[in-house]
């Protein structure tokens, strides 16, 4: 299994409230990305990076910030927290844009 | 973007049939992925196929870039074999993939 683990695995928090969700890896891949899953949606692109520093938005960024200060390290960030946010986001992390992308566990987010 | 439709939605199969899975997708693709969605969430790869074929015991996947779809075959289906099959492709050299709504398998004892 690829090296890649969520923190934490399940949350609730309440609507306006700031959060934080880590993704941590030990392949030492430059890309790493932030997905969410939603009934009706699949998977849907959030925000990427492709290198310590090197980030950018994907189809669903409204309401979320990401840093990488780090190979390893991806932080998504919901700066005030709101109900449609209520989802599973999954990391995911490939070592080129050319190879295949390994997901880790997922985070089960719930905004009350 | 790139648009990526899964066909069937949802499939029923007794234990030991087979079965086809489809996948078109609008445009041209440098990646393609088939991953497994077991009950319990988690996402497993099957395939990184952006063309040709591939087989993997009773799996097997074909992805015909020119003609725009990828097909996932199951093969004497187990119990285990249910939950979601997602394609996902990605046009650029990035991986920021696209998946498709998933094809919902159950295969019952």
């Amino acid at each position: 299994d690829a090296g890649i683990t969520q923190s934490p695995r399940h949350k609730v928090t309440e609507t306006g409230t700031p959060v934080t969700l880590r993704c941590h890896q030990t392949e030492n891949h430059r890309y790493m990305y932030w997905y969410r899953q939603d009934p009706g949606h699949g998977l849907r692109l959030i925000h990427y990076s492709y290198g310590v520093k090197d980030t950018d938005k994907g189809e669903v960024s409204d309401g979320y910030s990401v840093s990488r200060s780090k190979t390893e390290d991806f932080l998504l960030t919901l700066e005030s927290a709101t109900s449609s946010q209520t989802s599973v986001y999954f990391c995911a992390i490939s070592g080129t844009g050319n190879t295949e992308a390994f997901f880790g566990q997922g985070t089960r987010l719930t905004v009350v | 973007g790139i648009q990526v439709e899964q066909s069937p939605p949802d499939l029923i199969l007794q234990e030991g049939a087979n079965s086809t899975l489809r996948c078109n997708f609008s445009d041209s693709v440098n990646n393609l992925q088939w991953f497994h969605q077991n009950p319990w969430g988690q996402l497993i790869n099957l395939f990184y196929i952006p063309s040709g074929t591939k087989q993997n015991g009773r799996l097997s996947a074909t992805t015909v870039a020119t003609e725009r779809y990828s097909l996932l075959y199951i093969s004497s289906s187990q119990t285990t074999d249910s939950g979601v099959y997602f394609c996902a492709v990605d046009r650029n050299a990035g991986n920021m993939l696209t998946f498709g709504g998933g094809t919902r398998l159950m295969v019952k004892p």
